[in-house]
Protein backbone atom coordinates (compact mmCIF):
# COMPACT_ATOMS: atom_id res chain seq x y z
CA UNK A 1 0.00 0.00 0.00
CA UNK A 2 1.38 3.34 -0.81
CA UNK A 3 1.48 5.74 2.07
CA UNK A 4 2.86 9.18 2.36
CA UNK A 5 3.37 10.48 6.26
CA UNK A 6 3.86 14.26 6.67
CA UNK A 7 5.73 15.72 10.03
CA UNK A 8 7.05 19.12 11.43
CA UNK A 9 4.51 21.18 11.21
CA UNK A 10 3.13 23.57 13.83
CA UNK A 11 3.46 26.70 15.11
CA UNK A 12 6.30 29.46 14.29
CA UNK A 13 6.99 32.73 15.00
CA UNK A 14 7.31 35.35 11.87
CA UNK A 15 10.97 35.03 10.52
CA UNK A 16 11.06 31.84 11.78
CA UNK A 17 12.32 28.15 10.16
CA UNK A 18 10.52 25.02 10.21
CA UNK A 19 11.57 21.61 8.02
CA UNK A 20 8.62 19.31 6.68
CA UNK A 21 9.77 15.91 5.94
CA UNK A 22 7.74 13.50 4.32
CA UNK A 23 8.27 9.43 4.40
CA UNK A 24 6.96 7.06 2.00
CA UNK A 25 6.23 3.19 1.63
CA UNK A 26 4.99 1.13 -0.69
CA UNK A 27 6.49 2.54 -3.91
CA UNK A 28 10.01 2.55 -5.37
CA UNK A 29 10.55 6.08 -4.33
CA UNK A 30 13.61 7.02 -6.50
CA UNK A 31 11.67 6.75 -10.01
CA UNK A 32 9.36 9.47 -9.19
CA UNK A 33 9.44 13.66 -9.17
CA UNK A 34 7.60 14.59 -5.91
CA UNK A 35 6.29 17.59 -4.99
CA UNK A 36 4.70 19.42 -2.26
CA UNK A 37 1.89 20.97 -2.42
CA UNK A 38 -0.09 23.92 0.12
CA UNK A 39 -3.45 24.93 0.77
CA UNK A 40 -4.02 28.10 3.18
CA UNK A 41 -7.16 27.94 5.46
CA UNK A 42 -10.37 28.20 2.97
CA UNK A 43 -8.50 28.69 0.14
CA UNK A 44 -7.36 26.82 -2.88
CA UNK A 45 -4.32 24.63 -3.76
CA UNK A 46 -0.73 26.53 -4.52
CA UNK A 47 2.25 23.77 -5.92
CA UNK A 48 5.11 24.73 -3.74
CA UNK A 49 7.88 22.41 -5.41
CA UNK A 50 8.77 20.03 -7.14
CA UNK A 51 12.05 17.74 -7.59
CA UNK A 52 13.25 15.51 -9.89
CA UNK A 53 13.83 11.50 -8.84
CA UNK A 54 17.56 12.08 -8.66
CA UNK A 55 17.20 15.29 -6.35
CA UNK A 56 19.63 17.43 -8.79
CA UNK A 57 16.47 19.73 -10.67
CA UNK A 58 14.43 21.44 -8.43
CA UNK A 59 11.64 24.24 -9.61
CA UNK A 60 9.84 26.56 -7.10
CA UNK A 61 6.72 29.18 -7.06
CA UNK A 62 7.82 32.69 -7.35
CA UNK A 63 6.73 33.35 -3.97
CA UNK A 64 9.22 31.09 -2.40
CA UNK A 65 12.36 31.02 -4.10
CA UNK A 66 15.37 31.66 -1.91
CA UNK A 67 13.51 31.27 1.13
CA UNK A 68 12.16 27.37 1.28
CA UNK A 69 14.67 24.71 -0.22
CA UNK A 70 13.42 21.16 -1.39
CA UNK A 71 15.47 18.09 -0.91
CA UNK A 72 15.12 14.34 -1.04
CA UNK A 73 16.99 11.28 0.35
CA UNK A 74 16.27 8.32 -2.00
CA UNK A 75 18.36 6.08 0.35
CA UNK A 76 15.70 6.99 3.57
CA UNK A 77 12.60 7.07 1.12
CA UNK A 78 11.85 10.90 2.26
CA UNK A 79 11.36 14.12 1.03
CA UNK A 80 11.85 17.89 2.85
CA UNK A 81 11.16 20.98 2.87
CA UNK A 82 13.15 23.52 4.57
CA UNK A 83 11.50 26.85 4.81
CA UNK A 84 12.71 29.75 6.20
CA UNK A 85 12.32 33.29 6.47
CA UNK A 86 8.16 32.67 7.29
CA UNK A 87 5.70 34.84 7.02
CA UNK A 88 1.84 35.02 7.70
CA UNK A 89 1.16 34.06 3.95
CA UNK A 90 3.31 30.81 4.42
CA UNK A 91 0.17 29.82 7.09
CA UNK A 92 -1.14 26.66 5.52
CA UNK A 93 -1.45 22.87 5.15
CA UNK A 94 1.34 21.35 3.11
CA UNK A 95 0.85 18.00 1.20
CA UNK A 96 3.58 16.31 -0.05
CA UNK A 97 2.70 14.22 -3.34
CA UNK A 98 4.15 11.94 -5.98
CA UNK A 99 3.38 12.71 -9.72
CA UNK A 100 2.52 10.49 -11.27
CA UNK A 101 3.70 10.92 -14.90
CA UNK A 102 6.20 13.65 -14.32
CA UNK A 103 4.06 16.29 -15.43
CA UNK A 104 2.14 17.98 -12.39
CA UNK A 105 -0.11 14.68 -11.63
CA UNK A 106 -0.25 14.14 -8.79
CA UNK A 107 -1.48 10.40 -7.57
CA UNK A 108 -0.89 10.01 -3.99
CA UNK A 109 -1.17 12.69 -1.42
CA UNK A 110 -0.05 12.61 2.16
CA UNK A 111 -2.45 13.88 4.47
CA UNK A 112 -0.74 17.05 5.33
CA UNK A 113 0.85 18.94 7.67
CA UNK A 114 -0.30 22.19 9.23
CA UNK A 115 1.93 24.88 9.64
CA UNK A 116 0.61 27.99 11.48
CA UNK A 117 3.20 31.61 11.00
CA UNK A 118 1.87 33.76 13.64
CA UNK A 119 3.22 35.84 16.87
CA UNK B 1 1.93 33.94 -10.26
CA UNK B 2 -1.73 33.66 -11.29
CA UNK B 3 -4.03 30.73 -10.98
CA UNK B 4 -5.74 29.43 -13.87
CA UNK B 5 -9.34 30.79 -14.24
CA UNK B 6 -12.26 28.40 -13.24
CA UNK B 7 -15.94 29.09 -12.36
CA UNK B 8 -16.62 29.38 -8.87
CA UNK B 9 -19.17 27.46 -8.77
CA UNK B 10 -21.47 24.75 -11.38
CA UNK B 11 -24.27 22.93 -9.87
CA UNK B 12 -26.76 20.03 -11.82
CA UNK B 13 -29.10 17.25 -10.79
CA UNK B 14 -28.26 13.81 -10.16
CA UNK B 15 -27.75 12.30 -13.67
CA UNK B 16 -26.97 15.09 -15.69
CA UNK B 17 -23.54 16.44 -17.00
CA UNK B 18 -21.40 19.14 -16.31
CA UNK B 19 -18.57 20.93 -17.60
CA UNK B 20 -16.07 22.57 -15.38
CA UNK B 21 -13.65 25.23 -17.70
CA UNK B 22 -10.14 25.73 -16.89
CA UNK B 23 -8.74 28.83 -18.83
CA UNK B 24 -4.69 29.83 -19.23
CA UNK B 25 -2.53 30.64 -22.02
CA UNK B 26 0.02 29.77 -24.36
CA UNK B 27 2.43 29.44 -22.03
CA UNK B 28 0.27 26.48 -19.85
CA UNK B 29 -2.74 25.31 -20.69
CA UNK B 30 -2.48 25.70 -24.49
CA UNK B 31 0.56 25.09 -24.82
CA UNK B 32 1.70 21.62 -23.06
CA UNK B 33 -0.42 18.52 -22.70
CA UNK B 34 0.37 18.56 -18.41
CA UNK B 35 -3.36 19.07 -17.68
CA UNK B 36 -4.69 17.60 -14.71
CA UNK B 37 -7.77 17.75 -12.29
CA UNK B 38 -8.32 17.19 -9.37
CA UNK B 39 -11.38 16.58 -6.97
CA UNK B 40 -11.33 17.78 -2.91
CA UNK B 41 -13.85 16.92 -0.08
CA UNK B 42 -13.60 19.05 2.87
CA UNK B 43 -11.46 18.15 5.05
CA UNK B 44 -9.48 15.51 2.91
CA UNK B 45 -6.44 15.56 0.33
CA UNK B 46 -6.82 16.08 -3.14
CA UNK B 47 -7.63 12.98 -5.19
CA UNK B 48 -6.04 12.91 -8.95
CA UNK B 49 -9.01 11.89 -11.38
CA UNK B 50 -7.31 13.10 -14.74
CA UNK B 51 -4.46 13.17 -16.05
CA UNK B 52 -1.93 15.05 -18.95
CA UNK B 53 -5.02 16.56 -20.42
CA UNK B 54 -7.58 13.31 -21.19
CA UNK B 55 -6.37 10.07 -19.19
CA UNK B 56 -7.91 8.47 -16.07
CA UNK B 57 -5.75 7.01 -13.47
CA UNK B 58 -6.86 3.10 -12.53
CA UNK B 59 -10.19 3.22 -9.55
CA UNK B 60 -11.39 6.56 -11.21
CA UNK B 61 -14.99 6.66 -12.53
CA UNK B 62 -15.50 6.50 -16.43
CA UNK B 63 -17.84 9.02 -15.77
CA UNK B 64 -14.46 11.34 -15.72
CA UNK B 65 -12.93 12.56 -18.77
CA UNK B 66 -11.07 15.55 -20.06
CA UNK B 67 -10.51 17.57 -23.19
CA UNK B 68 -8.84 20.72 -23.89
CA UNK B 69 -9.29 23.22 -26.78
CA UNK B 70 -6.86 25.93 -27.33
CA UNK B 71 -5.75 27.84 -24.21
CA UNK B 72 -8.90 26.17 -22.10
CA UNK B 73 -9.09 22.86 -20.78
CA UNK B 74 -12.20 20.83 -19.76
CA UNK B 75 -13.31 18.60 -17.17
CA UNK B 76 -17.10 16.63 -17.97
CA UNK B 77 -18.99 14.67 -15.16
CA UNK B 78 -21.90 12.19 -16.60
CA UNK B 79 -24.23 10.70 -14.68
CA UNK B 80 -23.91 13.33 -11.87
CA UNK B 81 -23.98 12.05 -8.26
CA UNK B 82 -24.40 13.19 -4.70
CA UNK B 83 -20.99 12.07 -4.22
CA UNK B 84 -19.23 14.21 -7.10
CA UNK B 85 -19.91 17.13 -4.86
CA UNK B 86 -16.56 18.26 -3.80
CA UNK B 87 -14.10 20.87 -5.05
CA UNK B 88 -12.68 20.64 -8.61
CA UNK B 89 -9.03 22.39 -9.55
CA UNK B 90 -6.75 21.92 -12.84
CA UNK B 91 -3.09 21.94 -12.49
CA UNK B 92 -1.08 23.17 -15.65
CA UNK B 93 2.57 23.15 -16.22
CA UNK B 94 3.88 26.79 -16.83
CA UNK B 95 6.78 27.15 -19.22
CA UNK B 96 7.29 30.84 -18.18
CA UNK B 97 8.38 29.93 -14.70
CA UNK B 98 9.04 26.50 -15.44
CA UNK B 99 6.86 26.03 -12.44
CA UNK B 100 3.45 24.59 -12.21
CA UNK B 101 0.02 26.59 -11.66
CA UNK B 102 -3.60 25.31 -10.15
CA UNK B 103 -6.74 26.92 -11.29
CA UNK B 104 -8.91 29.02 -8.75
CA UNK B 105 -11.11 26.09 -7.88
CA UNK B 106 -14.58 25.01 -9.22
CA UNK B 107 -17.69 24.07 -6.06
CA UNK B 108 -19.42 21.48 -7.91
CA UNK B 109 -23.26 21.34 -6.00
CA UNK B 110 -25.69 18.47 -6.37
CA UNK B 111 -28.98 19.75 -6.53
Amino acid sequence: EVQLVESGGGLVQPGGSLRLSCAVSGFTFSNYWMAWVRQAPGEGLEWVASTKEGGSDKYYVHSVKGRFTISRDNAKNSLYLQMNSLGAEDTAVYYCARDLAASGSYDCWGQGTLVTVSS
Amino acid sequence: QSALTQPASVSGSPGQSITISCTGTSSDVGGYNYVSWYQQHPGKAPKLMIYDVSNRPSGVSNRFSGSKSGNTASLTISGLQAEDEADYYCNSYRSSSTSYVFGTGTKVTVL
